[in-house]
């Protein structure tokens, strides 16, 4: 089965750090670009960041460049955002999702909650 | 950045009605190389992650109902569902995928009447 399993995200402060995870399974991981979207409470989605295949290629929104870093495991099938200087506005469920450019796989989520 | 917009912000349909969707982009996202839209279709239901459900502008995903077709170039693209079914209940986004950073529209909810 396909499948992308988030984890890491929990209540920090602002100014704090997180390391989230995802683990895929059921397909070539080595062989795709990997991507992180989120989705703050009621809003809509947000493209945060990629990486292509090898992690050679690292691409990010403006919001998030400096304090995010995306990177990849492809030996553990392991896609990681490291989200440091956290702030209320980084409060947000963060997928995972398989990047064709198009998402077709997507995880079910972390949620990432900055607040004091 | 490509900033994208939708319209309606919601809207309801009688079961076995058409539900039309509109997206907009503020450029065009037709790359002249290959004659394809960079625009996607996914559907949200309540407590879910997102579902793909059309790319290049009116390809169907893999297991979509086709029911769901989208239509549109350059700047303003449609998904319509030709007759809504109960589980068509969602907040439907447009996304493109012509440049980074790839950006959503902020998504139309649609309900049953």
């Amino acid at each position: 089965e396909v499948q992308l399993v988030e984890s890491g995200g929990g209540l920090v402060q602002p100014g704090g750090s997180l390391r989230l995870s995802c683990i895929a399974s059921g397909f070539t991981f080595r062989t795709y670009w990997m991507t992180w979207v989120r989705q703050a409470p009621g809003k809509g989605l947000e493209w945060v960041a990629n990486i292509n295949e090898d992690g050679s290629e690292k691409y990010y929104v403006e919001s998030v460049k400096g304090r995010f870093t995306i990177s990849r495991d492809n030996a553990k099938n392991s896609l990681y955002l490291q989200i440091n200087s956290l702030r209320a506005e980084d409060t947000a469920l963060y997928y995972c999702a398989r990047d064709l450019r198009v998402f077709d796989i997507w995880g079910q989520g972390t949620v990432v909650t900055v607040s004091s | 950045d490509i900033e994208m917009t939708q319209s309606p912000d919601s809207l309801a349909v009688s079961l076995g009605e058409r539900a039309t969707i509109n997206c907009k982009s503020t450029q065009s996202i037709l790359y002249s190389s290959n004659n394809k839209n960079y625009l996607a279709w996914y559907q949200q239901k309540p407590g879910q992650p997102p579902k793909l459900l059309i790319y290049w502008a009116s390809t169907r995903h893999s297991g979509v109902p086709d029911r769901f077709s989208g239509s549109g170039s350059g700047t303003d693209f449609t998904l319509t569902v030709s007759s809504l079914q109960a589980e068509d209940v969602a907040v439907y986004y447009c996304q493109q995928y012509y440049s980074t950073p790839f950006t959503f529209g902020p998504g139309t909810k649609v309900d049953v009447k």
